[in-house]
């Protein structure tokens, strides 16, 4: 398994600002993700955080919202722009590719307030 | 569309019950499937993944496979209201692609 750490851990913003999250896992690993959770709901993938180039969106959602780094094996970011009340839910990174498993596992999530 | 369907609950065991979850799956090339258990306000977390036709047993949890019936559900021996929480399943449908299901809510009454 990989040990994964998120920060900020939860936050509350003002909309029309903008938020990165950090996720950091203790060794490399091939997939990185970014998933929404809204309270009570199931997960909604928004990104695979590829190294070296750009991001691969799921349908409904773009760059210019969520822009994603991935500069190295072990580390990404999440940027929720110009947030708006409709932007707070729980933001999740999850990896996979540890040695020759497909498991993937889950950080511990990032709670996102938008006022 | 590729899809993984659960039941969303609640299922309502009594303590010390065998509790029973199921997933049924749409996509016939799916290879590798996974139960995870989330606690409200918590992220998922892994409890088992299944490969192979049959059952994959770990401590109180047993994963079973049917793939000719699209089928894997979870049992859990002697619930315990500790496992109250909510179980995913999801499925692995290309090299690094997965699909999780809505997600089936576990109450275990003591």
């Amino acid at each position: 398994s990989a040990v994964i750490s998120q920060k900020p851990s939860r936050d509350i913003c003002q909309r029309g600002t903008s938020l990165t999250i950090q996720c950091q896992v203790d060794s490399q690993v091939t997939m990185m993700f970014w998933y929404r959770q809204q309270p009570g709901q199931s997960l909604t993938l928004i990104a695979t955080a590829n190294q070296g180039s750009e991001a691969t969106y799921e349908s409904g959602f773009v760059i210019d919202k969520f822009p994603i780094s991935r500069p190295n094996l072990t580390f990404s970011t999440l940027t929720v722009s110009n947030m708006s009340p409709e932007d707070s839910s729980i933001y999740l990174c999850s990896v996979a590719g540890t040695g020759n498993s497909y498991e993937q596992y889950f950080g511990p999530g990032t709670r996102l307030t938008v006022t | 569309q590729k899809e993984v369907e659960q039941n969303s609950g609640p299922l309502s065991v009594p303590e010390g019950a065998i509790a029973s979850l199921n997933c049924t799956y749409s996509d016939r090339v799916s290879q590798s499937f996974f139960w995870y258990r989330q606690y409200s306000g918590k992220s998922p977390e892994l409890i088992m993944s299944i490969y192979s036709n049959g059952d994959k047993e770990d401590g109180r949890f047993t994963a079973q496979l049917n793939k000719a019936s699209q089928y894997v559900s979870l049992l859990i021996r002697d619930s315990q209201p500790s496992d109250s929480a909510t179980y995913l399943c999801a499925v692995r449908a290309g090299t690094y692609k997965y699909i999780f299901g809505t997600g089936t809510r576990l109450k275990v009454l003591a």
